[in-house]
């Protein structure tokens, strides 16, 4: 496996349910990003872990709950979720600081529907 | 607030070429980014522009104006597999990625 995975593809949960999104990345960065994208709106960043430890929240209702076990895996643990919180959920990674772009790298996302 | 502000859609025809503006107010400036996304599929890295200028990587090139707050992309030779969504964001002063809401471009044979 390269760059950035993500799993489930897809996942449709009730309101009630409780499921985790995974990301994984094998390409030995030390800084990964939890985002929602929602149709025509602009990527929400939702929460950062730089070495492991979490810098950014950004305000995410405590219903998104994410773990970052080590610096190649990223989880985002969902419970009780709202139908508005349908999105595609995004993981990336990068290397910071690179001394360059610090460009991310992006997996394929998460869709989920909440019903 | 910050805000970036690109076009919602655009459509263009084969071969042709076609210019996507982004124009960005932030709080600091570190850079600009543009990243292209297909339908279904993760955003992936075009560009990244820092200095005032044109950078030019084959078919693509991206230009930078700091002073007007403005930066294009401009994509030569247009082919179908370029139909995308093409996302600009800003890092700003505390190194945050401020995103634009996407440029979808639609190619027509």
């Amino acid at each position: 496996e390269t760059g950035v995975t993500q799993t489930p593809r897809h996942l449709v949960m009730g309101m009630t349910n409780k499921k985790s999104l995974k990301c994984e990345q094998h390409l030995g960065h030390n800084a990964m990003y939890w985002y929602k994208q929602s149709a025509k709106k602009p990527l929400e960043l939702m929460f950062v872990y730089s070495l492991e430890e979490r810098v950014e929240n950004n305000s995410v209702p405590s219903r998104f709950s994410p773990e970052c076990p080590n610096s190649s895996h990223l989880f985002l643990h969902l419970h009780t979720l709202q139908p508005e919180d349908s999105a595609l959920y995004l993981c990336a990674s990068s290397q910071v600081p690179s001394g360059g772009a610090d460009e991310q790298y992006f997996g394929p996302g998460t869709r989920l529907t909440v019903t | 607030g910050q805000n970036i502000d690109q076009p919602t859609e655009m459509t263009a025809t084969e071969g042709a070429i076609v210019q996507i503006n982004c124009t960005y107010q932030t709080s600091g400036f570190n850079g600009l980014f543009w990243y292209q996304q297909h339908a279904g599929e993760a955003p992936t890295f075009l560009s990244y522009n820092v200095l005032d200028g044109l950078e030019e990587k084959g078919r693509f090139s991206s230009f930078l104006s700091r002073s007007k707050g403005y930066s294009y992309l401009l994509l030569k030779e247009l082919q179908m597999k370029d139909s995308a969504s093409y996302l600009c964001a800003v890092l700003d002063s505390n190194y945050q990625l401020i995103w634009g809401a996407g440029t979808k471009l639609i190619i027509k044979p």
